[in-house]
């Protein structure tokens, strides 16, 4: 099946500081990527959907300038979550759009943030 | 708008018994719909998925799901549940085509215990 990486799994950061996330298709090529955010014990938030080679489309009350989003190349895309604040610990979950389709979705395992 | 209610958060059932975790939908247009699970520490999975073809939808792990218009319900089932299926279950539908996709929206989950 289809298999998507993210990497780090978990980070801890101290609060003001800037970190990135990298979400990989690594058996396909995603056109399109998602972002997608989970609090504890909640469901999973569309954060933004990034296609390659263009601009992100976020969803709104998501901060474009604070979760940078880079789709460069086919298989990999990229959040950078800047600036970052306790609030914004989480757990961030990628998938890719696998070609073919509108709509089935192949998960990263997430990346648990936590910022001090 | 598209929109999806798990009516459990929480189903406790015993080894061996059979699983009904209950997912009814809302759309405009006959949607695309999604069962995933995801556990402890780990991305999500598709479980499921049904596209207008066949109303009994199976999947993987022994689990099926049938659509029921009149109802508008996708409810998960399993005959004989087994202590590996302890996990978070989402139920999924498709809102929206814009861009060449189609966005996912996310039940709350439900969280499945299965006990010896």
């Amino acid at each position: 099946g289809a298999v998507v990486s993210q990497h780090p799994s978990w980070v801890i950061c101290k609060s003001g500081t800037s970190v990135k996330i990298e979400c990989r298709s690594l058996d396909f090529q995603a056109t399109t990527m998602f972002w997608y955010r989970q609090f504890p014990k909640q469901s999973l938030m569309l954060m933004a959907t990034s296609n390659e080679g263009s601009k992100a489309t976020y969803e709104q009350g998501v901060e474009k300038d604070k979760f940078l989003i880079n789709h460069a190349s086919l298989t990999l895309s990229t959040l950078t979550v800047t600036s970052a604040h306790p609030e914004d610990s989480s757990f961030y979950i990628c998938s890719g759009l696998i070609g073919g389709t509108t709509d089935t979705q192949y998960f990263g395992p997430g990346t648990r943030l936590t910022v001090l | 708008a598209q929109s999806v209610t798990q009516l459990d958060s929480h189903v406790s059932v015993s080894e061996g018994t059979p699983v009904l975790l209950r997912c009814n939908y809302s759309s405009s247009y006959s949607p695309s719909l999604f069962w995933y699970v995801q556990h402890p520490n780990k991305g999500l999975q598709l479980l499921l998925k049904y596209t207008s073809a066949a109303t009994l939808v199976k999947g993987i792990n022994g689990f099926e799901a049938e659509f029921k218009k009149s109802e508008t319900s996708f409810h998960l089932t399993k005959p004989s549940a087994h202590m590996s299926d302890a996990a978070e279950y989402f139920c999924v539908v498709s809102g929206g085509f814009s861009g060449g996709y189609n966005k996912l929206i996310f039940g709350a989950g439900t969280r499945l215990a299965v006990h010896p």
